[in-house]
């Protein structure tokens, strides 16, 4: 079955670093595109960034634009996002949803990334 | 791009139907298609309802319906049941894949 798991979150320092793992599994990664989408604590969802299915292409919101780059490797299927300059306003549930034509059809449950000052 | 307006909070009874609006411009909800809506129960991850506007992917109820007028989305979910009760986001997938979400409604079935 189609699957998505995020990991490497936790408690980090303003102004740190941190990086992000998505597994994928039970469908053919190399042929879809892949998000982030984040959550913060009692908030309501926020796009955060897309990659191509080949990577050829990236693009960010403005609020983490020169701060995080996503990338992927599909020989592996997994998918990352480095967060540097990390900021109290980023902490929140990461997701990494799976893009069907547009659509977001699998999520995984998230990993929590905690900016402390 | 800013985020897609819908009102904070609805409710009902049971049985009865809902509307949430998803308002955006000319630009974004009025010029692409590509509207889904996404069901978020509280400590867990984002369930798809409806894409491309009106399109219900499998599994999911009939009693979800979506629909767009102009720069508006809607999604209608008739025949109210306890465990509709959720919040529900709506998005918008634009060029080159970027994708704006709307700031979410609080659906209490009373």
């Amino acid at each position: 079955q189609v699957q998505v798991v995020e990991s490497g979150g936790g408690v980090v320092q303003s102004g740190r670093s941190l990086r992000l793992s998505c597994s994928a599994s039970g469908f053919n990664f190399r042929n879809y595109g892949m998000h982030w989408v984040r959550q913060a604590p009692g908030k309501g969802l926020e796009w955060v960034a897309v990659i191509w299915y080949d990577g050829s292409n990236k693009y960010y919101a403005d609020s983490v634009k020169g701060r995080f780059t996503v990338s992927r490797d599909n020989s592996k299927n997994m998918l990352y996002l480095q967060m540097n300059s990390l900021r109290a306003e980023d902490t929140a549930v990461y997701y990494c949803p799976r893009d069907t034509s547009g659509r977001f059809d699998y999520w995984g449950q998230g990993t929590l990334v905690t900016v402390s000052s | 791009q800013s985020a897609l307006t819908q009102p904070p909070s609805v409710s009902g009874s049971p049985g009865q139907s809902v509307t949430i609006s998803c308002t955006g411009t000319s630009s974004d909800v009025g010029s692409y298609n590509r509207v889904s809506w996404y069901q978020q129960s509280p400590g867990t991850a984002p369930k798809l309802m409806i894409y491309e506007v009106s399109n219900r992917p499998s599994g999911v109820p009939d009693r979800f319906s979506g629909s767009k007028s102009g720069n508006t989305a809607s999604l209608t979910i008739s025949g109210l049941q306890a465990e509709d009760e959720a919040d529900y986001y709506c998005s918008l997938y634009t060029t080159n894949s970027l994708v704006i979400f709307g700031g979410g409604t609080k659906l209490t079935v009373l």
